[in-house]
């Protein structure tokens, strides 16, 4: 089947030691999104990718970082974490932009600990 | 600016009984919204997509919604509730355009009852 893969599933990271998050998709899509999510909160965009464009939000720290080497794989690197980057971290996808091609379909998440 | 509100917090049912989710949304043009399901620790599974080709919109597990632009709402509504529908919901607007962001209601955790 057709997905949104994020590995590892869970990640604990030490305070300052970097981390890199992985997505992969199945489904050819031209946009990949990087979401954090906190507790109780709805997920907040961090940036986007539309094919090698990369798009950053205004508010995503300078420590949160994004490669997409292809179509198919995105990372996510937290340069130095700090404990206010616990969160789950959620990857999307969708094939474009517009009302016929917007939707994004999420992976499971990274559930990511600092200690 | 387009907007997202969840009226509710918090909904608790009683198994086999209706749900009733409410949503409202502000855009200045004819949105695509959206409910997403998020079971804990997972990710966000797509519900239904309205996108004006049709004002009812039926999703998956039996879970459909009305959008009715005199009211800028978007109720998510089901006939009768299980356990396994206890999560939290998003209501969603996109931002049509490039890279169309999306924009998350508060959400709604859904608590439903023995």
């Amino acid at each position: 089947d057709a997905m949104v893969i994020q590995n590892p599933r869970y990640q604990v990271t030490q305070f300052g030691k970097p981390v890199t998050l992985s997505c992969s998709q199945t489904l050819n899509h031209n946009v990949m999104y990087w979401y954090q999510q906190k507790s109780s909160q709805a997920p907040k965009l961090l940036f986007h990718y539309y094919d090698k464009d990369f798009n950053n939000e205004a508010d995503t720290p300078d420590n949160f970082q994004s490669r997409r080497p292809n179509t198919s794989f995105c990372f996510l690197d937290i340069r130095s974490p700090g404990l206010g980057d616990a969160a789950m971290y959620l990857c999307a996808t969708s094939r474009g932009a517009g009302a016929a091609a917007d939707t994004q379909y999420f992976g499971p998440g990274t559930r990511l600990t600092v200690l | 600016a387009q907007s997202v509100t969840q009226l509710d917090s918090h909904v608790s049912v009683s198994e086999g009984t209706p749900v009733l989710l409410r949503c409202n949304y502000s855009s200045s043009y004819s949105p695509s919204l959206f409910w997403y399901v998020q079971h804990p620790n997972k990710g966000l599974q797509l519900l239904l997509k309205y996108t004006s080709a049709a004002t009812l919109v039926k999703g998956i597990n039996g879970f459909e919604a009305e959008f009715k632009k005199s009211e800028t709402s978007f109720h998510l509504t089901k006939p009768s509730a299980h356990m396994s529908d206890a999560a939290e919901y998003f209501c969603v607007v996109s931002d049509s355009g490039y890279g169309n962001k999306l924009v998350f209601g508060a959400g709604t955790i859904l608590r439903v009852k023995s």
